[in-house]
């Protein structure tokens, strides 16, 4: 457990508009990832960071930024919500890139009507 | 994108049985995770592979990392209850573009009759 948690947990928002998760890590892991996960998909990678300022994108990160202006901090925007985006979102961190395991956040339900 | 292929997609048994699963893929992987997940709840990692060939036990799981580095599978012994959940397989790259990114198999559903 490397104290993750993501707010808000739930969220319902209309078509069109902005949204904003957050992630907060309290175990100083230099790499965050945020993964969205749909029934039939398992997780898929939307962006990660490996550092302060510093992020890249996953396999499914149209319609998505990031930002990350804090270690402890990785913030996920969707800059204007579309029912498609409707999933589970999860945060994850590591203290390696390769070697060491990825730890989940509780995740963020939202809802995009 | 990249998928691991894992199977069964889904699983009914009853207490106390043997459970096996596997993931496949046509990469290779430098390591090989297994990730349990409970309704509501994030992704909890069960076991950890490094090395071609490695066979690692936590408890009633057992898991191994496939010789050709292109599979896994994970087995879980005389089943209980709360053995209910989600099992994702995991592979992890240490190289090309993929490098550092998990690729995650579309689970499997466990569930377990009294």
């Amino acid at each position: 457990d490397a104290g993750i948690t993501q707010s808000p947990r739930h969220k319902v928002t209309e078509t069109g508009t902005p949204v904003t998760l957050r992630c907060h890590q309290t175990e100083n892991h230099r790499y965050m990832y945020w993964y969205r996960q749909d029934p039939g998909h398992g997780l898929r990678l939307i962006h990660y960071s490996y550092g302060v300022k510093d992020t890249d994108k996953g396999e499914v990160s149209d319609g998505y930024s990031v930002s990350r202006s804090k270690t402890e901090d990785f913030l996920l925007t969707l800059e204007s919500a579309t029912s498609s985006q409707t999933s589970v979102y999860f945060c994850a961190t590591s203290s390696d890139r390769v070697r060491e395991t990825q730890y989940f956040g509780p995740g963020t339900r939202l809802l995009v009507l | 994108g990249q998928q691991l292929n894992q199977s069964p997609q889904s699983m009914f048994i009853q207490e106390g049985e043997d459970v096996s699963m596997n993931c496949t893929s046509s990469s290779i992987f430098n390591t090989w995770l297994w990730y349990k997940q409970d309704p509501g709840e994030g992704p909890v990692l069960l076991i950890a592979l490094y090395k071609a060939g490695e066979l690692t036990s936590n408890g009633r799981l057992t898991a191994q990392f496939g010789i050709t580095r292109k599979d896994s599978f994970l087995n879980i012994s005389a089943s209980i209850p709360s053995d209910v959940g989600i099992y994702f397989c995991a592979g992890l790259r240490a190289g090309g573009t993929s490098y550092g990114k998990l690729t995650f198999g579309q689970g499997t559903i466990l569930t377990v009759h009294p």
